[in-house]
């Protein structure tokens, strides 16, 4: 399998500008994450699907940030409008919960820069 | 809620060494898992080992074992023979009961690990 799957890679984009980061999960997995890390923050969970529906936004940072799930294969994080706050990086995770347990494999990370 | 805490920002260790990676957790489930990523420089994480609640033997991935301490809520990293390769972040994560829909994996703030030569 090819692991999950994030574009792109680097993203540098000025203040103001819509930003979509792409995730295709793991194929068969059930449940998809998108975590943001910075240096302060740490880790941060953003919202997570289980079946395509979302479970959890309780961690969106705020309504410039939406997530969806169209499909089983592909999610898109969006940010409008982007700020310099919003500089991180952002990853995409999926599981599959199978018996008392659940391992998330995550994506390389979608480095974002907002100038 | 739940919370995990890692009291070490950093460690410095000889390689060849072994070296144990603090974490301790708080939750009121009865049912939860305990993990353990690395991330190397190049940013990737990587999953090491998984503990369950329930499980009575400590886990074991080569040269990688949690000591679970359920009493005293700790689930710490235990690395033998440390090489090069080792020196990373180590993050340690949790996740609530799996029957529960909102169950979800949060993260410590992660120890700095560097193995010197």
């Amino acid at each position: 399998d090819a692991g999950v799957i994030q574009s792109p890679r680097h993203e540098v984009t000025e203040m103001g500008q819509e930003v979509t980061l792409r995730c295709k999960p793991i194929s068969g997995h059930d449940y998809l994450f998108w975590y943001r890390q910075t240096m302060m923050r740490g880790l941060e969970l953003l919202i997570y699907f289980n079946n395509n529906v979302p479970i959890d936004d309780s961690g969106m940072p705020e309504d410039r940030f939406s997530a969806k799930m169209p499909n089983a294969s592909f999610s898109t994080l969006k940010i409008q409008p982007s700020e310099p706050r919003d500089s991180a990086v952002y990853f995409c995770a999926s599981s599959l919960m199978a018996g008392d347990w659940y391992e998330q494999y995550f994506g390389p990370g979608t480095r974002l820069t907002v100038t | 809620a739940q919370k995990i805490t890692q009291t070490q920002p950093g460690m410095f260790v000889q390689e060849k060494e072994a070296v144990t990676l603090d974490c301790t957790y708080d939750t009121s489930d009865q049912s939860y898992g305990l993990f353990w990523y690395k991330q190397p420089s190049s940013g990737e994480m990587i999953f090491l080992i998984y503990q369950g609640s329930y499980d009575e033997q400590n886990a074991t991935e080569g040269r990688y074992s949690l000591n679970f301490q359920k009493a005293r809520k700790s689930a710490n990293l235990v690395i033998s023979a440390s090489q090069l390769g080792d020196s990373a972040m180590y993050f340690c994560a949790m996740r609530g009961p799996t029957y529960s829909s909102a169950s979800k994996i949060i993260f410590g703030s992660g120890t700095r690990l560097s193995i010197r030569p």
